[in-house]
């Protein structure tokens, strides 16, 4: 049973434009939700993170929206730049406390089209 | 900034070998975990450790164990190699009251 659902496996979008990467999350126990960037041949890096009690938080040029009742959340990109083609993973995590574990989702290939 | 760092960054291993995966962190965290990532599948979770000499199960353990005899380094150990193990292993780790975990650069394991 997939708890942390990316639908889309694939998205493009020319150079300057918006990205929006969508996750959706089945377990209501889930307080945490980060997103991951992955390049090819590299271990995932930390983008952005937010707890359920806010709707958004926003770092620079990326922006992480959460609707807790649609259990939905996505991730904005504005403006795409070439350099931000990977593989994007979304993950949820019920606690911070020790023994807590992340949920990944299946990723979505991003390619920004200079 | 944390290290996390894996022992190989490619390996060639023969079916029926014993692999022993190594990773080592150098912030002191208590929890420390490996995926396997593989396409159309995301990251899943093979084992984590929360403790020195604990260990959980994750979503995907047949086929793995796991050592943490030390706070800093966890190994991954394929008991014997299957093709269906050829995979990107990637470990991690995560301070107790923390969200976020840090990554490795990642392990590229193929079994012939």
């Amino acid at each position: 049973d997939q708890q942390v659902k990316q639908n889309s496996p694939s998205l493009s979008v020319q150079e300057g434009r918006i990205s929006i990467l969508n996750c959706d999350y089945t377990n209501s126990m889930f307080d945490y939700f980060l997103w991951y960037k992955k390049y090819p041949a590299e271990g995932p890096t930390f983008l952005i993170s937010i707890s359920s009690i806010k709707d958004k938080n926003e770092d620079g040029r990326f922006t992480v929206f959460l609707n807790k009742s649609a259990k939905h959340l996505s991730l904005h990109i504005v403006p795409s730049q070439p350099g931000d083609s990977a593989v994007y993973f979304c993950a949820a995590s019920p606690y911070t406390g020790a023994n807590s574990k992340l949920t990944f989702g299946k990723g979505i290939t991003l390619s920004v089209r200079p | 900034d944390v290290k996390v760092t894996q022992s190989s960054r490619y390996l060639v291993k023969r079916t029926g070998e014993k692999v022993f995966l190594e990773c080592v962190q150098d912030m002191d965290h208590e929890n420390m975990f490996w995926y396997r990532q593989d396409p159309g599948l995301g990251l899943r979770l093979i084992y984590f450790s929360y403790d020195v000499k604990m260990k959980e199960k994750g979503d995907i353990p047949e086929g793995y164990s796991v050592s943490r005899e030390k706070k800093e380094r966890f190994s991954l150990i394929l008991e014997s190699a299957s093709t269906n193990q050829t995979s990107m292993y990637l470990c991690a780790s995560k301070g107790g009251g923390a969200v976020r975990a840090f990554f490795g650069q990642g392990t590229r394991l193929t079994v012939v």
